[in-house]
């Protein structure tokens, strides 16, 4: 069954903690993204990889880590340093840029 | 890539009626996709539309571009409850463009 998967959905951590989040596709994509989107808002790029061992910053990179050590992966890190990190994160792959993108269902971070 | 504007921001209609919404862009493109987020999901592709189309169809809905006027429409017909959601256009400069950046969007809602 191919798709892309977060997980997981719902996460909660302590203010100050690092965080990694999971996105795994099995579709053969070579372009993976992860997006940050707030309530009431549009989405916003985090960070966008083309190939394996490379990635660029999007529009709100600060704050975020990301690697691509593998096709079928793309972990985020939010790290301490991102001020407001509570947020619906979502993750998506493509075959190339800008073909249709495939999404997974969000990972909703809490941060208290 | 470039980001894409929506307009309107949000739009309610009544369930059988039509439903239009708009995307404005600012530098040439290469295609120009739609894609649709219900609440809490991932969004999920609905069409591509390279820029040597002048319209495009699937099922009930109905896509437009411009290149003169850097504009897009998307139509749905005939409109349902299940078409409630979010939509964002994505203006996209080609294969080798890997950015894929969305908009604020617009938000349908539609009343039984």
């Amino acid at each position: 069954d191919g798709g892309i998967t977060q997980s997981p959905k719902y996460l909660f951590r302590k203010e100050g903690q690092n965080v990694t989040l999971s996105c795994e596709q099995n579709l053969n994509h070579d372009a993976m993204y992860w997006y940050r989107q707030d309530p009431g808002q549009g989405l916003r790029l985090i960070y966008y990889s083309q190939i394996v061992n490379d990635f660029q910053k999007g529009d709100i990179a600060e704050g975020y880590s990301v690697s691509r050590e593998k096709k079928e992966s793309f972990p985020l890190t939010v790290t301490s340093a991102q001020k407001n990190p509570t947020a619906f994160y979502l993750c998506a792959s493509s075959m190339w840029g800008n073909t249709e993108a495939f999404f997974g269902q969000g990972t909703r971070l809490t941060v208290v | 890539s470039q980001q894409g504007e929506e307009d309107p921001q949000a739009l309610s209609i009544q369930e059988g009626e039509n439903a239009t919404m708009n995307c404005s862009y600012k530098t040439s493109i290469n295609n120009l996709q739609w894609y649709r987020q219900n609440s809490g999901r991932g969004l999920v592709h609905l069409i591509l539309i390279r820029s040597n189309e002048r319209e495009k169809h699937s099922g009930r809905l109905r896509v437009t571009l411009d290149t003169s006027k850097k504009s897009s429409s998307l139509l749905i017909t005939a409109s349902r409850a299940a078409d409630t959601a979010s939509y964002f256009c994505a203006p996209g400069g080609g294969i080798n463009d890997y950015k894929l950046s969305f908009g604020a969007g617009t938000t349908v809602t539609v009343r039984a």
